[in-house]
């Protein structure tokens, strides 16, 4: 079967920095998304990983290894406005997204 | 530029009474359509997918039923809604062949039954 697996809660401390960690099993990979989720509110899109490496964008970094399963999204220099869920998805040979259950991030001051 | 609207926001419905979400996408033609379901603290729940007008793909079994009777129209239905339906229900949509596969999704809808 698909699975993605990533830790169901993380806190960390406003200024400093957080490794979110996904591991995935699937038919085939086209990429791997990151997004971000408010509570309430509909999931936006963080970054996109089809190669090997880092990707970073401003205060967010994604990385990939497809050889390994894995991929990890970094977030730098905490704000409170981060305090959110982060839904890791793989594209499978199908084209079809497949959905991690989300990571809810605390941000403490 | 594209955008993506759903509606009702919030709706508060009995059990087997029926439901109606409608989700209209603009600026952009052929789109691949999908609705989700996300109980709450979990994951997103692919319900239906769309590659085209008539074309609906269920990946649940359920009491829910999905159409498209235009090309960037998506409506998901239910004759007799059940406590379980209850849930936060996304529409979204990508590119059918540009793009990475990126999904933009609609505002949701919240839907208790009770």
């Amino acid at each position: 079967g698909q699975n993605i697996d990533q830790p169901t809660e993380m806190t960390a401390t406003e200024g400093a920095i957080v490794q979110i960690n996904c591991t995935y099993q699937t038919s085939g990979f086209n990429g791997l998304f990151w997004y971000q989720q408010h509570a309430g509110e509909a999931p936006t899109f963080l970054s996109y990983n089809v190669l090997d490496g880092l990707e970073e964008k401003g205060r967010f970094s994604s990385f990939l290894s497809r050889s390994k399963g894995y991929s990890y999204l970094l977030l730098k220099e905490l704000q409170m406005k981060d305090s959110a869920s982060y839904l890791c998805a793989v594209l499978d040979s199908n084209y079809q997204l497949i959905w991690g259950a989300g990571t809810k991030l605390i941000i403490k001051p | 530029s594209q955008t993506i609207h759903q509606w009702p926001a919030t709706l508060v419905q009995p059990v087997g009474s029926p439901l109606s979400l409608e989700c209209t996408v603009e600026g952009t033609s052929n789109p691949n359509l999908y609705w989700y379901r996300q109980a709450a603290g979990r994951g997103l729940q692919l319900l239906f997918y769309s590659v085209g007008i008539g074309q609906i793909s269920s990946e649940v079994p359920q009491n829910l039923s999905a159409s498209r009777p235009q090309d960037r129209q998506f409506i998901l239905s239910s004759k007799k809604l059940l406590l379980s339906d209850s849930g936060f229900y996304l529409c979204a949509w990508h590119h059918r062949v540009e793009g990475t596969g990126e999904l933009f999704f609609g505002e949701g809808s919240r839907l208790t039954v009770l």
